[in-house]
């Protein structure tokens, strides 16, 4: 099945810090999107990607589709304290009405005062 | 609006029992999907429907049934618990397959003794 990766596992960056996360697949995928889960708390979606070399931004966020379409990376600036929490990627490649999103596993961020 | 709700938050059971999860949305959208959470194992699917009356097993949907009787909400049961199925449970929904991302629900710790 499709799989997507994301290393490492845990980051930890100090506050004001960039940080930036991969993600890379095997498969090609149509659609790419970035979660955020904080603690205690179900996965909220920060950013959608639909386009291959579209770059989009919310806020501190960046992420990007990339060419391939086999891979996408999510970038924080000036990171602070709440940007804590654990990022999912997630990628889909529609065929139909079973269609689903494919997640990674998840990289943690810790985030230094 | 309150999104996806899920009951209960917390639960333990002892090896054995029996218990059902409840996933309601008032979005009113297509797609319903449960998924469990195990520390350095991501996001794996358990069973999803694509709409009222239908259902279909996800990655890992061993020891788990789920029924959508009504287009707002989605069960999942656990005849019989065991141990290894100690875990956060998240229920997420779409409007439609072709993905602008899941709403997910806040969780439903189990802990299963």
């Amino acid at each position: 099945g499709q799989q997507l990766n994301q290393s490492p596992q845990s980051m930890f960056i100090q506050e004001g810090e960039d940080v930036s996360m991969n993600c890379t697949s095997s498969s090609i995928f149509n659609t790419w999107l970035w979660y955020k889960q904080d603690p205690g708390e179900g996965p909220v979606l920060l950013i959608a990607l639909y386009k291959a070399g579209e770059l989009t931004s919310n806020g501190r966020l960046t992420a990007q589709f990339g060419i391939t379409r086999k891979d996408s990376f999510l970038n924080i600036s000036a990171s602070i304290p709440s940007d804590v929490g654990i990022y999912f990627c997630a990628g889909q490649n529609y065929t139909g009405a079973n269609s689903k999103l494919t997640f990674g596993k998840g990289i943690t961020l810790s985030v230094r005062p | 609006n309150a999104g996806v709700t899920q009951t209960p938050k917390f639960r333990v059971l002892k090896t054995g029992q029996s218990m059902t999860l409840l996933c309601a949305q008032d979005m009113n959208h297509e797609y319903m999907y449960w998924y469990r959470q195990d520390p350095g194992m991501g996001l794996r699917l358990i069973h999803y429907s694509v709409g009222e009356g239908t259902t279909a097993k996800g990655e890992v949907p061993d020891g788990y049934n789920v029924s959508r009787l009504k287009k707002q909400n989605f069960l999942l049961g656990l005849e019989s618990a065991a141990p290894s199925q100690t875990s956060v449970y998240f229920c997420a929904s779409t409007r439609q397959a072709v993905s602008y991302g899941y709403t997910f629900g806040s969780g439903t710790r189990l802990t299963v003794v």
